[in-house]
């Protein structure tokens, strides 16, 4: 079975700092991809960022980079420069030997002006 | 063009009685995902519709819930007798056809609340 773990219900950063959102896996496919969406109050889930496990570099779209150490099964978001339209839900999720994802309960960033 | 569309946007309905929800997916999307969130959780899979193959219908929590999809358009999420614990929204979700070493991004709707009373 799979499981997607999110130990921070809520995070607060300072608008232009960085931060840093965890996510741990666990998983016995050996091919299998994350995801993190992002969910803002009027609920649609929009699609951040995406890495498979054989690629060799981190992922990065524009300021969201993800860390990916595949050994410690971690997964997490790195959002650069936070603005404050990123206060937001954020989900990490991941999808194995089936076409299904599997998703985090979530973690709250609220970014201060 | 045309995003994922879900009908009704909000419903609420009693105890014990049968709701349907329709999602419209992207066209030229083969594969369609249908999943709940209840309240400030996160998103539980319930079904995936891939072509004209058997569904996966792992995730649906009781045979309470059914699904039906018409060729590559249309779903319809069905809910007999409903209970207070099937309130959540409920979100649909479209995608190409699934690439071997790839993925294609599945594109959300916006949900259909259900609230039963």
């Amino acid at each position: 079975a799979q499981k997607i773990t999110q130990t921070q219900p809520g995070m607060f950063v300072q608008e232009k700092e960085a931060v840093t959102l965890d996510c741990t896996y666990d998983t016995s496919d050996p091919s299998y991809g994350l995801f993190w969406y992002k969910q803002p109050s009027s609920g649609e889930m929009i699609f951040l960022i995406y890495q498979g496990s054989y690629d060799q570099q981190n992922a990065t779209e524009g300021r969201y980079s993800l860390n990916f150490q595949k050994a410690r099964k971690s997964a997490n978001l790195v959002i650069s420069a936070s603005q404050l339209g990123d206060s937001a839900m954020y989900f990490c999720a991941m999808r194995g030997g089936s076409e299904k994802l599997v998703f985090g309960k979530g973690t709250k960033l609220t970014v201060n002006p | 063009g045309a995003g994922v569309s879900q009908s009704p946007s909000n419903k609420v309905t009693e105890k014990g009685k049968d709701v349907e929800l329709r999602c419209d997916p992207i066209s030229g999307h083969t594969a369609l995902y249908w999943y709940r969130q209840r309240l400030g959780q996160g998103l539980e899979f319930l079904i995936y519709f891939q072509g004209n193959s058997a569904p996966d219908k792992s995730g649906l929590p009781s045979d309470r819930f059914s699904a039906e999809r018409t060729g590559e358009s249309v779903s319809t999420l069905t809910i007999q007798r409903t209970q207070q614990e099937d309130s959540a929204v409920y979100l649909c979700a479209s995608s190409l056809a699934p690439q071997r070493g790839g993925y294609n991004e599945q594109f959300f709707g916006p949900g259909t609340r259900l609230t039963v009373l």
